[in-house]
């Protein structure tokens, strides 16, 4: 059984340093591509990018860009995501979702991760 | 960069059919696929490659995907189906999500 279990809520102040993870199983996780979306209080889906635990190429969305970091320790089938200094308006709902092999389609996703960024 | 448009809300009566949309510059070229995300919870996916649908997603959901626009199908909407869908594509090595659709039973 596929599963991406991520880690816990956080609760940070503005300029803290966060990095969360997302722990695949049930698959060959070097193989597939593991992406990041946003998901903001009350908002949609917003997509911040992927990468490739097998040789980490990494793919970020222009609005995020410079932004995160994500990167992956596939010794330990682990994905993350990374903030060197957060913000307010970083507060949201991160999920983590696996591409799918067969196309550009997130088929399995995480449970979330709750971060809040609030002084 | 690519946008996706969709209606912010669609309302349905039980038992009929829902057709929620999602437009984009020439999205016929391109594979669409939809989620479902109830509250609280992760996105679901229901659609993929337009009109494929994964193991466990009952057959009432189907998708097409022509010119512009893509259409999620919802025959015979039950009140579980209430939920907020979302269309999502892939452009120059990025994807892109639709803004939501909230799907209302009532």
């Amino acid at each position: 059984e596929v599963r991406l279990v991520q880690s816990g809520a956080e609760v940070k102040k503005p300029g803290d340093s966060l990095k969360i993870s997302c722990k695949g199983s049930g698959y060959s996780f070097t193989s597939q591509w593991i992406g990041w979306v946003r998901q903001m209080p009350g908002k949609g889906l917003e997509w911040m990018g992927i990468i490739y635990p097998g040789d980490s190429d990494t793919r970020y969305s222009p609005t995020f860009q410079g932004q995160v970091t994500i990167s992956a320790d596939k010794s330990i089938n682990t994905a993350y995501l990374q903030w060197n200094s957060l913000k307010a308006s970083d507060t949201a709902m991160y999920y983590c979702a696996r591409r799918s092999p067969t196309g550009w389609y997130h088929d399995y996703w995480g449970q979330g991760a709750l971060v809040t960024v609030s002084s | 960069s690519y946008e996706l448009t969709q209606p912010p809300s669609v309302s349905v009566s039980p038992g009929q059919t829902a057709s929620i949309t999602c437009s984009g510059d020439k999205l016929g070229d391109n594979y669409v696929c939809w989620y479902q995300q109830k509250p609280g919870q992760s996105p679901v996916l229901v659609i993929y490659q337009n009109s494929e649908r994964p193991s466990g997603i009952p057959e009432r959901f189907s998708g097409s995907n022509s010119g512009n626009t893509a259409t999620l199908t919802i025959s015979g909407t039950q009140a579980v189906d209430e939920a907020d869908y979302y269309c999502q594509a892939w452009d120059s090595s990025t994807v892109v999500f639709g803004g939501g659709t909230k799907l209302t039973v009532l």
